[in-house]
């Protein structure tokens, strides 16, 4: 079935400082992929999505891209806050439209 | 657009006891709701699917007997964790899958409901 595997954190960053988070996966032709954000103590929210190869997600300085080539969709933000301290996910679809999840990555950025 | 909410956030509950919790999709209607279970420091994990008039179609290893789902209407479903056990305490996430999405389409996630039994 279709499934994602990204890198384990934690992922300790200072302020300003260039994140990337891996995401790789394997699937059944094309599904969409996501990217999730949960903050402490805080149910997930859509961080972005992309829907087809070569589809280059993004929102809030948060981008990534869509690549069959490698099967990655891999979390990048040029210079992160300390308010992007949360744990990610990456996800995308099984055959039953339900997610499935990454393990997760602690992210936390110092100031 | 395209909010969830979830009722109860927080419970605690003896040991014992069973716990309803309702998963409401706000503005717009769900066929398909589908309950996850994340303990702490990990990831979630799916339990059902919850479709709109019909049985919930659960995943290997999650007893039905236990976790009870209804999916009365378009806008609601409801877990009951009956007599529930420390073993039980968890974080318990909803989402909501719009009724005309195709596959892949976004899903919407409540809040979340920590259930805390002693």
């Amino acid at each position: 079935g279709n499934s994602v595997t990204q890198m384990e954190g934690p992922v300790t960053l200072s302020e300003e400082a260039f994140l990337t988070i891996n995401c790789t996966y394997t699937a059944t032709g094309y599904p969409s992929l996501f990217w999730y954000v949960q903050y402490p103590g805080e149910g997930l929210q859509l961080l972005l999505k992309a829907t087809k190869a070569d589809d280059k997600g993004s929102n809030k300085g948060f981008e990534a891209t869509y690549r069959k080539e490698t099967t990655s969709f891999h979390l990048e933000k040029g210079s992160v806050q300390v308010s992007d301290s949360a744990v990610y996910f990456c996800a995308l679809p099984n055959s039953g439209y339900a997610l499935n999840f990454g393990k997760g990555t602690s992210l936390l950025v110092t100031p | 657009g395209a909010v969830v909410s979830q009722h109860p956030s927080w419970v605690i509950c003896k040991s014992g006891t069973s716990v309803k919790i309702e998963c409401r999709s706000l503005d717009f209607q769900a066929t398909t709701m589908f309950w996850y279970r994340q303990f702490p420091k990990q990831s979630l994990m799916l339990m059902a699917t919850s479709n709109e008039g019909s049985k919930a179609t659960y995943e290997q290893g999650v007893e039905k007997d236990k976790f009870l789902i209804n999916h009365a209407s378009l806008t609601l479903s409801t877990l009951t964790v009956t007599s529930a056990h420390p073993e039980d305490s968890s974080f318990y996430i909803c989402s909501a899958r719009p009724h005309s999405g195709r596959a892949g389409e976004t899903q919407y996630f409540g809040p979340g409901t920590r259930l805390l039994v002693l």
